[in-house]
């Protein structure tokens, strides 16, 4: 069992929905992601946390919008997106930001959109 | 079984062979190379890591090899089995940078 819990596991949405992705952690790590990952495609880097702040957005369009209430959890709020959209998002934490990988992932939210 | 560099991205061998997975990187200021198993329907999964300061690391049935001269790091499993199905990403990170980039990936395929 992984030890980042990513919820849902699907998730079917039109295009002017508004949806949220939540990943959890308690392994005491201080450093979470979010990737986007297509299918037979490596994970593209979207956003990173260090330490509950925002330390990196890999140009990822607004509709698209993170958040980090505590040091344990990751919400990616939807809004407006596009059928290109349609992904596996995954969830990752280190220990911290820097030099403390590996990073452990989660098993992700199947999205679509319709 | 083994396939070369990137350009074959599906390997497919016999229950209780070694495979070998390649994977070439580019950058040559990368310090700390990863491999990771992700399974249908699963996220990556750690199997094994190396720094540039090694050039074999040894797991349970898992060995990483890292050639820094030609920029080369390779997975082997020895006696692969049939859960070991999965596609392996190399993922590399650069000195200076802590976020570590994917390569594109193998398919391994073991049949029974």
């Amino acid at each position: 069992d992984t030890e980042v819990t990513q919820t849902p596991k699907h998730l079917v949405m039109g295009m002017t929905n508004k949806k949220s992705l939540k990943c959890e952690q308690h392994m005491g790590h201080r450093a979470m992601y979010w990737y986007k990952q297509k299918a037979k495609k490596p994970p593209e880097l979207m956003f990173v946390y260090s330490y509950e702040k925002l330390s990196i957005n890999e140009s990822v369009p607004s509709r698209f919008s993170p958040e980090c209430p505590n040091s344990s959890l990751l919400n990616l709020h939807l809004h407006a997106l596009q059928p290109e959209d349609s992904a596996l998002y995954l969830c990752a934490s280190s220990q911290d930001e820097v030099g403390a990988l590996p990073q452990h992932f989660g098993d992700g939210t199947r999205l679509s959109i319709l | 079984g083994e396939n070369v560099g990137l350009h074959l991205p599906t390997l497919s061998v016999q229950e209780g062979d070694n495979s070998i997975i390649n994977c070439a990187y580019s950058n040559s200021a990368s310090d700390y190379f990863i491999w990771y198993k992700q399974e249908s329907g699963k996220g990556p999964q750690f199997i094994i890591d190396i720094r540039s300061n090694m050039d074999k690391r040894q797991g349970q049935r898992v060995t990483v090899l890292l050639n820094k001269t030609v920029k080369h790091l390779s997975l082997q499993i020895a006696a692969t089995q049939p859960g070991d199905s999965a596609v392996y990403f190399c993922a590399e990170k650069a000195g200076g940078s802590y976020i570590p980039t994917f390569g594109r990936g193998t398919s391994l395929i073991v049949h029974p």
